[in-house]
């Protein structure tokens, strides 16, 4: 039990074009989803968190304007990068809480060109 | 602000024990997760702490003392499978926010 799932896995795209990622608790409701970016040899850096029904929250220094993140169901979050550029190639890894535990997915892969 | 502190990088053979150190100082406290990572792969869960002691779980064990700001996540019988980044994460909120330090890497030796 406790799966999330993400999509796409890896995706490759243009500067300047936008790119929408989807976070899926596959056998659970969550009410609050997480949003991570980890660039190469570093850690997961923290940035939204995604609450049903509601605006995200954004750590200092995110853009929210830049990273759309809607959590229109329980079951379903996505981030929206806008505009992207190379810089924003990373990998993106979502979270889902279920009670004290966030059950993590499997990442997704960002190439800006 | 939140700091969190752990080596960068630690050494062992198979067989052998190892203990990653952890220290965090955050404005709000609800627990102390420790993940494991592979590279280029999402984090799994290893442990939770959110009374002080210890808490053990097969090979491994985890530790923690809120009033020092201190855990530690301890590998026994270590495996090749265990080198991996071990991820320190306290709690932050009661929204389960997390923050992770930025990881020992574990290299394991024959």
């Amino acid at each position: 039990g406790a799966v999330v799932s993400q999509h796409p896995s890896w995706v490759i795209c243009k500067s300047g074009t936008s790119v929408k990622i989807e976070c899926r608790s596959l056998d659970f409701q969550a009410t609050t989803m997480f949003w991570y970016r980890q660039f190469p040899k570093q850690s997961l850096m923290l940035m939204a968190t995604s609450n049903e029904g509601s605006k995200a929250t954004y750590e200092q220094g995110v853009e929210k304007d830049k990273f759309l993140i809607n959590h229109a169901s329980l079951t379903l979050s996505t981030l929206t990068v806008t505009s992207a550029h190379p810089e924003d190639s990373s990998f993106y890894i979502c979270s889902a809480k279920l009670a004290h535990e966030q059950y993590f997915g499997p990442g997704t892969r960002l190439t800006v060109t | 602000g939140q700091n969190i502190d752990q080596p960068t990088e630690m050494t062992a053979t198979e067989g052998a024990i190892v203990q990653i150190n952890c220290t965090y100082q955050t404005s709000g406290f609800n627990g102390l997760f420790w993940y494991q990572q592979h590279a280029g792969e999402a984090p799994t869960f290893l442990s939770y702490n959110v009374l002080d002691g210890l808490e053990e779980k097969g090979r491994f064990s985890s530790f923690l003392s809120r009033s020092k700001g201190y855990s530690y996540l301890l590998l026994k019988e270590l495996q090749m499978k265990d080198s991996a980044s071990y991820l320190c994460a306290p709690s932050t909120d009661s929204w389960g926010k997390f923050q992770f330090g930025a990881g020992t890497q574990v290299v394991v030796t024959p």
